[in-house]
Protein backbone atom coordinates (compact mmCIF):
# COMPACT_ATOMS: atom_id res chain seq x y z
CA UNK A 1 0.00 0.00 0.00
CA UNK A 2 0.95 3.34 -1.02
CA UNK A 3 1.72 5.76 1.84
CA UNK A 4 3.22 9.42 2.66
CA UNK A 5 4.34 9.05 6.31
CA UNK A 6 4.69 12.33 8.78
CA UNK A 7 7.42 11.71 11.28
CA UNK A 8 5.17 13.03 14.19
CA UNK A 9 1.97 13.20 14.76
CA UNK A 10 2.08 16.00 18.01
CA UNK A 11 4.25 17.99 18.81
CA UNK A 12 5.08 20.77 20.99
CA UNK A 13 7.44 23.34 20.50
CA UNK A 14 8.73 26.46 22.53
CA UNK A 15 8.28 30.35 20.93
CA UNK A 16 11.86 30.90 19.19
CA UNK A 17 12.68 27.03 18.66
CA UNK A 18 13.88 25.86 15.33
CA UNK A 19 11.07 22.84 14.12
CA UNK A 20 11.53 20.71 11.59
CA UNK A 21 8.65 18.28 10.14
CA UNK A 22 9.37 15.71 8.03
CA UNK A 23 7.55 13.78 5.00
CA UNK A 24 8.39 10.49 3.21
CA UNK A 25 6.70 8.83 0.45
CA UNK A 26 7.64 5.29 -0.71
CA UNK A 27 5.52 5.91 -4.70
CA UNK A 28 8.62 7.58 -6.55
CA UNK A 29 6.64 10.51 -6.93
CA UNK A 30 8.34 13.97 -7.82
CA UNK A 31 5.57 16.24 -6.50
CA UNK A 32 5.13 17.01 -2.88
CA UNK A 33 3.64 19.55 -1.22
CA UNK A 34 3.09 21.53 2.62
CA UNK A 35 0.16 22.61 3.77
CA UNK A 36 -1.65 23.65 6.83
CA UNK A 37 -4.65 23.56 7.93
CA UNK A 38 -6.69 25.93 10.09
CA UNK A 39 -10.56 26.02 10.94
CA UNK A 40 -12.45 27.74 8.47
CA UNK A 41 -9.29 28.50 6.13
CA UNK A 42 -9.54 24.94 4.44
CA UNK A 43 -5.66 24.04 3.51
CA UNK A 44 -3.34 26.38 2.60
CA UNK A 45 -0.06 26.11 0.24
CA UNK A 46 3.10 26.40 2.65
CA UNK A 47 5.70 25.30 -0.17
CA UNK A 48 5.96 22.56 -3.10
CA UNK A 49 8.68 20.45 -4.72
CA UNK A 50 8.66 19.45 -8.61
CA UNK A 51 12.13 17.89 -8.16
CA UNK A 52 14.86 16.94 -6.21
CA UNK A 53 16.76 20.33 -5.14
CA UNK A 54 13.97 22.04 -6.58
CA UNK A 55 11.33 24.13 -4.32
CA UNK A 56 8.77 26.60 -4.96
CA UNK A 57 6.59 29.13 -2.95
CA UNK A 58 3.04 28.84 -2.26
CA UNK A 59 0.22 31.15 -0.55
CA UNK A 60 1.72 31.44 2.78
CA UNK A 61 5.56 30.78 2.79
CA UNK A 62 6.57 33.48 5.24
CA UNK A 63 8.17 32.01 8.21
CA UNK A 64 8.91 28.54 6.53
CA UNK A 65 11.73 26.56 4.60
CA UNK A 66 11.73 23.66 3.25
CA UNK A 67 14.49 21.03 1.82
CA UNK A 68 14.19 18.40 -0.54
CA UNK A 69 17.77 16.69 -0.50
CA UNK A 70 16.35 13.13 -1.63
CA UNK A 71 13.43 12.40 -3.89
CA UNK A 72 10.99 10.44 -0.72
CA UNK A 73 11.99 13.12 1.28
CA UNK A 74 10.27 16.85 1.53
CA UNK A 75 11.05 18.44 5.27
CA UNK A 76 9.63 21.75 6.48
CA UNK A 77 11.51 23.89 8.50
CA UNK A 78 10.40 26.62 10.90
CA UNK A 79 12.95 28.64 11.50
CA UNK A 80 12.01 30.11 14.76
CA UNK A 81 8.77 29.16 15.57
CA UNK A 82 5.90 31.71 16.76
CA UNK A 83 2.46 30.47 18.27
CA UNK A 84 0.45 31.95 15.32
CA UNK A 85 2.00 28.92 13.73
CA UNK A 86 -0.05 26.83 15.66
CA UNK A 87 -1.26 23.90 13.29
CA UNK A 88 -2.30 21.50 11.69
CA UNK A 89 0.43 20.22 8.48
CA UNK A 90 -0.42 18.54 5.93
CA UNK A 91 2.37 16.40 3.18
CA UNK A 92 0.62 15.49 0.31
CA UNK A 93 2.48 13.63 -3.15
CA UNK A 94 1.63 13.64 -6.47
CA UNK A 95 2.79 11.97 -9.67
CA UNK A 96 4.58 14.53 -12.63
CA UNK A 97 2.57 15.64 -15.40
CA UNK A 98 -0.44 15.06 -16.84
CA UNK A 99 -3.63 16.56 -14.36
CA UNK A 100 -6.09 14.76 -13.02
CA UNK A 101 -3.75 12.85 -10.60
CA UNK A 102 -4.64 13.29 -7.62
CA UNK A 103 -2.74 14.08 -4.13
CA UNK A 104 -1.76 11.60 -1.39
CA UNK A 105 -1.76 12.62 2.31
CA UNK A 106 -0.14 11.88 5.32
CA UNK A 107 -1.90 11.43 8.37
CA UNK A 108 -0.89 15.06 9.38
CA UNK A 109 1.41 16.60 12.51
CA UNK A 110 -0.41 18.65 14.88
CA UNK A 111 2.46 21.18 16.09
CA UNK A 112 1.99 23.85 19.09
CA UNK A 113 3.82 26.24 19.91
CA UNK A 114 3.96 27.57 23.21
CA UNK B 1 -7.26 32.62 -10.89
CA UNK B 2 -8.40 29.58 -9.41
CA UNK B 3 -10.66 29.24 -6.26
CA UNK B 4 -13.05 26.49 -4.67
CA UNK B 5 -15.92 27.62 -2.39
CA UNK B 6 -17.97 25.04 0.08
CA UNK B 7 -20.79 27.75 0.75
CA UNK B 8 -21.46 25.75 3.81
CA UNK B 9 -19.17 25.50 7.25
CA UNK B 10 -21.67 22.55 8.89
CA UNK B 11 -24.33 20.44 7.32
CA UNK B 12 -26.74 18.18 9.58
CA UNK B 13 -28.48 15.55 7.92
CA UNK B 14 -30.83 12.15 9.94
CA UNK B 15 -29.15 8.58 9.48
CA UNK B 16 -30.83 7.58 5.95
CA UNK B 17 -31.79 10.54 4.43
CA UNK B 18 -29.87 12.25 1.48
CA UNK B 19 -26.91 14.36 1.56
CA UNK B 20 -25.43 17.11 -0.32
CA UNK B 21 -22.15 19.10 -0.02
CA UNK B 22 -22.33 21.87 -2.00
CA UNK B 23 -18.69 23.09 -4.09
CA UNK B 24 -18.50 25.82 -6.76
CA UNK B 25 -15.86 26.46 -8.52
CA UNK B 26 -13.20 29.10 -10.68
CA UNK B 27 -10.78 28.25 -13.10
CA UNK B 28 -9.47 29.04 -16.16
CA UNK B 29 -9.97 26.18 -18.64
CA UNK B 30 -11.20 22.83 -18.59
CA UNK B 31 -10.88 21.85 -14.27
CA UNK B 32 -10.66 18.88 -12.99
CA UNK B 33 -12.11 18.66 -9.51
CA UNK B 34 -12.28 16.32 -6.54
CA UNK B 35 -13.71 15.74 -3.27
CA UNK B 36 -11.59 14.04 0.00
CA UNK B 37 -12.61 13.39 3.10
CA UNK B 38 -10.96 13.94 6.69
CA UNK B 39 -11.80 11.99 9.90
CA UNK B 40 -10.46 13.46 13.11
CA UNK B 41 -7.04 13.49 13.53
CA UNK B 42 -6.07 12.24 10.42
CA UNK B 43 -5.01 13.44 6.77
CA UNK B 44 -6.90 13.57 4.13
CA UNK B 45 -8.68 10.71 1.75
CA UNK B 46 -9.90 10.66 -2.09
CA UNK B 47 -13.03 10.22 -2.92
CA UNK B 48 -13.58 10.92 -6.54
CA UNK B 49 -12.75 12.87 -9.07
CA UNK B 50 -14.14 14.66 -12.51
CA UNK B 51 -11.63 14.77 -14.98
CA UNK B 52 -14.18 14.63 -18.53
CA UNK B 53 -16.92 12.49 -19.72
CA UNK B 54 -20.14 11.95 -17.68
CA UNK B 55 -21.32 14.69 -15.39
CA UNK B 56 -22.32 12.35 -12.52
CA UNK B 57 -19.15 10.61 -11.14
CA UNK B 58 -19.37 8.05 -8.56
CA UNK B 59 -16.59 7.26 -6.19
CA UNK B 60 -16.03 5.79 -2.45
CA UNK B 61 -18.01 4.99 0.40
CA UNK B 62 -21.47 5.45 -1.91
CA UNK B 63 -20.79 9.17 -2.95
CA UNK B 64 -21.20 10.35 -5.84
CA UNK B 65 -21.02 14.01 -7.34
CA UNK B 66 -22.23 16.08 -10.12
CA UNK B 67 -20.55 18.16 -12.29
CA UNK B 68 -22.71 21.18 -13.36
CA UNK B 69 -20.53 23.58 -16.20
CA UNK B 70 -23.11 26.12 -16.18
CA UNK B 71 -23.42 26.75 -12.87
CA UNK B 72 -19.58 26.22 -12.25
CA UNK B 73 -20.59 23.55 -9.29
CA UNK B 74 -19.68 20.22 -8.25
CA UNK B 75 -21.51 18.98 -5.75
CA UNK B 76 -21.38 15.70 -3.70
CA UNK B 77 -24.10 13.48 -2.80
CA UNK B 78 -25.11 10.26 -1.39
CA UNK B 79 -28.17 8.75 -1.68
CA UNK B 80 -28.74 7.29 1.98
CA UNK B 81 -26.36 8.78 4.85
CA UNK B 82 -24.66 6.68 7.68
CA UNK B 83 -23.51 8.04 11.39
CA UNK B 84 -20.15 6.79 9.96
CA UNK B 85 -19.77 9.69 7.01
CA UNK B 86 -19.73 12.16 9.67
CA UNK B 87 -16.30 13.87 9.08
CA UNK B 88 -14.59 17.47 7.25
CA UNK B 89 -15.48 17.45 3.36
CA UNK B 90 -13.42 19.15 1.50
CA UNK B 91 -13.38 20.12 -2.46
CA UNK B 92 -10.44 21.19 -4.53
CA UNK B 93 -9.63 21.95 -7.84
CA UNK B 94 -6.73 21.36 -9.94
CA UNK B 95 -6.28 23.84 -12.29
CA UNK B 96 -3.86 25.03 -15.42
CA UNK B 97 -1.10 24.60 -13.24
CA UNK B 98 -1.46 20.86 -13.16
CA UNK B 99 0.25 20.03 -10.17
CA UNK B 100 -1.09 22.60 -7.77
CA UNK B 101 -4.64 21.92 -5.94
CA UNK B 102 -7.10 24.77 -4.82
CA UNK B 103 -9.38 23.73 -1.79
CA UNK B 104 -12.42 24.72 -0.37
CA UNK B 105 -12.72 25.42 3.27
CA UNK B 106 -13.93 22.52 3.62
CA UNK B 107 -17.60 21.16 5.43
CA UNK B 108 -18.57 19.47 8.19
CA UNK B 109 -20.86 16.57 8.24
CA UNK B 110 -22.75 15.63 10.81
CA UNK B 111 -25.15 12.47 10.49
CA UNK B 112 -27.54 12.17 13.45
CA UNK B 113 -29.09 8.62 14.22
Amino acid sequence: DVKVTQSSRYLVKRTGEKVFLECVQDMDHENMFWYRQDPGLGLRLIYFSYDVKMKEKGDIPEGYSVSREKKERFSLILESASTNQTSMYLCASSPPGTGGSGYTFGSGTRLTVV
Amino acid sequence: AQSVAQPEDQVNVAEGNPLTVKCTYSVSGNPYLFWYVQYPNRGLQFLLKYITGDNLVKGSYGFEAEFNKSQTSFHLKKPSALVSDSALYFCAVQGYNFNKFYFGSGTKLNVKP
